[in-house]
């Protein structure tokens, strides 16, 4: 969807290292969704973000809403190589339906 | 408590033919989406069907078409396969007012030959 835009499209981590993807919406977000995709298999819910300035943690793995900038950041802490897939992030502009991003996929070295 | 089911997992085709794909909702959902993902990219919406009729449709030819069951189980039809269908179909099931978010299938992969 070109109402949003996931970046960055890939990423290497050193397994331990942080990383961060962010997803920016050109329009006004009503709830903002991320999933985890493994190649060629289901989406896998992480975290559903509805209110500006909400922040929710799993794990090792931290989803902020900036209602502001209509812009929310997926922080993954020390990465490990079950971290590594496809991560999507999925809007909802209150239409009842979920607009996706083109996802990021992330690679883990060890 | 099981989740959202697809079947089949795997489909091959071949150009001109009809397909169906089906989808049992999570417990608990009343509303079914149906998104296409295209290798590389992001899912698509096709259509959202509630209370056994579409509310909603994407950016999706005729040929593609639902049905919703008093269960709340969906299919999807494609007909006239062409190459450019073949994809990942993904089934989202939500409860009318996605209070509680979308739980997605696995998904079925239709090739096309």
């Amino acid at each position: 969807s070109q109402e949003l835009e996931q970046s960055p499209q890939s990423l290497i981590v050193q397994e331990g290292k942080n990383l961060t993807i962010n997803c920016t919406s050109s329009k006004t977000l009503y709830g903002l969704y991320w999933y985890k995709q493994k190649y060629g298999e289901g989406l896998i819910f992480l975290m559903m973000l509805q209110k500006g300035g909400e922040e929710k943690s799993h794990e090792k793995i931290t989803a902020k809403l900036d209602e502001k900038k209509q812009q929310s950041s997926l922080h993954i802490t020390a990465s490990q190589p079950s971290h590594a897939g496809i991560y999507l992030c999925g809007a909802d502009f209150n239409d009842y339906k979920l607009s996706f991003g083109a996802g990021t996929t992330v690679t883990v070295r060890a | 408590d099981a989740g959202v089911t697809q079947s089949p997992t795997h489909l091959i085709k071949t150009r001109g033919q009809q397909v169906t794909l089906r989808c049992s909702p999570k417990s608990g959902h009343d509303t079914v989406s149906w998104y296409q993902q295209a290798l590389g990219q992001g899912p698509q919406f096709i259509f959202q069907y509630y209370e056994e009729e579409e509310r909603q449709r994407g950016n999706f030819p005729d040929r593609f078409s639902g049905h919703q069951f008093p269960n709340y189980s969906s299919e999807l039809n494609v007909n006239a396969l062409l190459l450019g269908d073949s994809a990942l179909y993904l089934c989202a099931s939500s409860s009318w007012d996605r209070g509680y978010g979308y739980t997605f299938g696995s998904g079925t992969r239709l090739t096309v030959v």
